[in-house]
């Protein structure tokens, strides 16, 4: 069994202010985990991937994300936030799951960038 | 990097019609894709999973033969809503896996389906 749970569903934060968006996972197996971000009303933008190599994962647009295995955490971070940064965000967690691969959904966190 | 695309963004249908979508993968092969449905301020729920070449395997509580998924070619799946009614109206987001890659998904800009 496998679950995600993003720990904030709205955050809000002053332009050019460092970002932190929280998700916590568990799972019976060594996961993947994913952060992806949606603009309203647009598909999902794959930011970065963990896939059991380096903990700290960089992505696009200067996000990164630390893989904290006593933690279960997967938390999604940028130095300084930017006004397109406003979006929702997505934590994903993918394993195996009855021989194929499961992916979860974590609920979402409303990022808002005050000007 | 890994485009996939959907058709159309945006349909308006009566109720009791019928409503198909189109998912591709652009520059890949997909040997999988999926179909998710996201209502408002919410995070997306699979519906089904659709393999090239075989039936579509549905989500416990998704009805196969009112949302019927072909997925054809390695580059194509299309979900059809058939008989649609106002609570059919969503948004409907569409993912492909890599062939060859077992876990990342890339996906379309949605559709969204509005049914009076």
């Amino acid at each position: 069994a496998q679950s995600v749970t993003q720990l904030d569903s709205h955050v809000s934060v002053s332009e050019g202010t460092p970002v932190l968006l929280r998700c916590n996972y568990s799972s019976s197996y060594s996961p993947s985990l994913f952060w992806y971000v949606q603009h309203p009303n647009k598909g999902l933008q794959l930011l970065l991937k963990y896939t059991s190599a380096a903990t700290l994962v960089k992505g696009i647009n200067g996000f990164e994300a630390e893989f904290k295995k006593s933690e279960t955490s997967f938390h999604l971070t940028k130095p300084s936030a930017h006004m397109s940064d406003a979006a929702e965000y997505f934590c994903v967690v993918s394993g195996p799951s009855g021989g194929y691969q499961k992916v979860t959904f974590g609920t979402g966190t409303k990022l808002q960038v005050i000007p | 990097g890994a485009v996939v695309s959907q058709h159309p963004s945006r349909v308006i249908c009566k109720s009791g019609t019928s409503v198909k979508i189109e998912c591709r993968s652009l520059d890949f092969q997909a040997t999988t894709m999926f179909w998710y449905r996201q209502f408002p301020k919410q995070s997306l729920m699979l519906m089904a999973t659709s393999n090239e070449g075989s039936k579509a395997t549905y989500e416990q509580g998704v009805e196969k033969d009112k949302f019927l998924i072909n997925h054809a070619s390695l580059t194509l799946s299309t979900l059809t809503v058939t008989s649609a009614h106002p609570e059919d109206s969503s948004f409907y987001i569409c993912s492909a896996r890599v062939a060859g890659l077992t876990d990342t998904q890339y996906f379309g800009p949605g559709t969204r389906l509005t049914v009076l």
